[in-house]
């Protein structure tokens, strides 16, 4: 049972553009989520975070978004660049799982083109 | 801040030898550290939790004595596969929390071969 899905497993994007990246989840006892990105072979790294007290986090060129109603929550970036290429998962934590275990949707890869 | 290493990076070993892979935390205590496994084009599966000076928690579905965890101090975490096989080809990530709650960090991952 994927209870964190990303459901677009690729996105190409433009240089200079917005990259939006959105992920579901279905466990409403989730409140805290993160977003990861990750090089092949390497392991991932932590971008941002957002708790369910809150709506929007920014951070530079990075911002979540959490619609709680929706169970919905999407990364933008802007603007776009190439070496934001890489795979970012979606995480999220809380509920039965405590919220040191974080569980992961499968990844979308986004490259961006020069 | 935050950095977390492997060692090794990768390993090639035979069928039926166990190998043991290193998790540590540089610049901060780890309470807890988790081991992870990717299986190409697929999400980072959670193995296992370990806390500092306790039996590691495994996830359902892995074997606890075949992927022998060891979390003897706050700063390293081991993950040994014993009697490898190649089934168990697979990039192994650890990653360490204790300094934010909620976020951990993760190390560079290990790619392990069984031939």
């Amino acid at each position: 049972d994927q209870q964190v899905k990303q459901n677009s497993p690729s996105l190409s994007v433009q240089e200079g553009r917005i990259s939006i990246l959105n992920c579901d989840y279905t466990n409403s006892m989730f409140d805290y989520f993160l977003w990861y990105k990750k090089y092949p072979a390497e392991g991932p790294t932590f971008l941002i975070s957002i708790s369910s007290i809150k709506d929007k986090n920014e951070d530079g060129r990075f911002t979540v978004f959490l619609n709680k109603s929706a169970k919905h929550l999407s990364l933008h970036i802007v603007p776009s660049q190439p070496g934001d290429s890489a795979v970012y998962f979606c995480a999220a934590s809380g509920g039965s799982g405590g919220y040191q275990k974080v569980t992961f949707g499968t990844g979308t890869k986004l490259q961006v083109i020069p | 801040g935050a950095v977390v290493s492997q060692h090794p990076s990768w390993v090639i070993c035979k069928s039926g030898t166990s190998v043991k892979i290193e998790c540590r935390s540089l610049d901060f205590q780890a309470t807890t550290m988790f081991w992870y496994r990717q299986f190409p084009k697929q999400s980072l599966m959670l193995m296992a939790t370990s806390n500092e000076g306790s039996k590691a928690t495994y996830e359902q579905g892995v074997e606890k004595d075949k992927f022998l965890i060891n979390h003897a101090s706050l700063t390293l975490s081991t993950l040994t596969v014993t009697s490898a096989h190649p089934e168990d080809s697979s990039f192994y990530i650890c990653s360490a929390s204790g300094r934010v709650p909620y976020e951990q960090y993760f190390g560079p991952g290990t790619r392990l071969t069984v031939t």
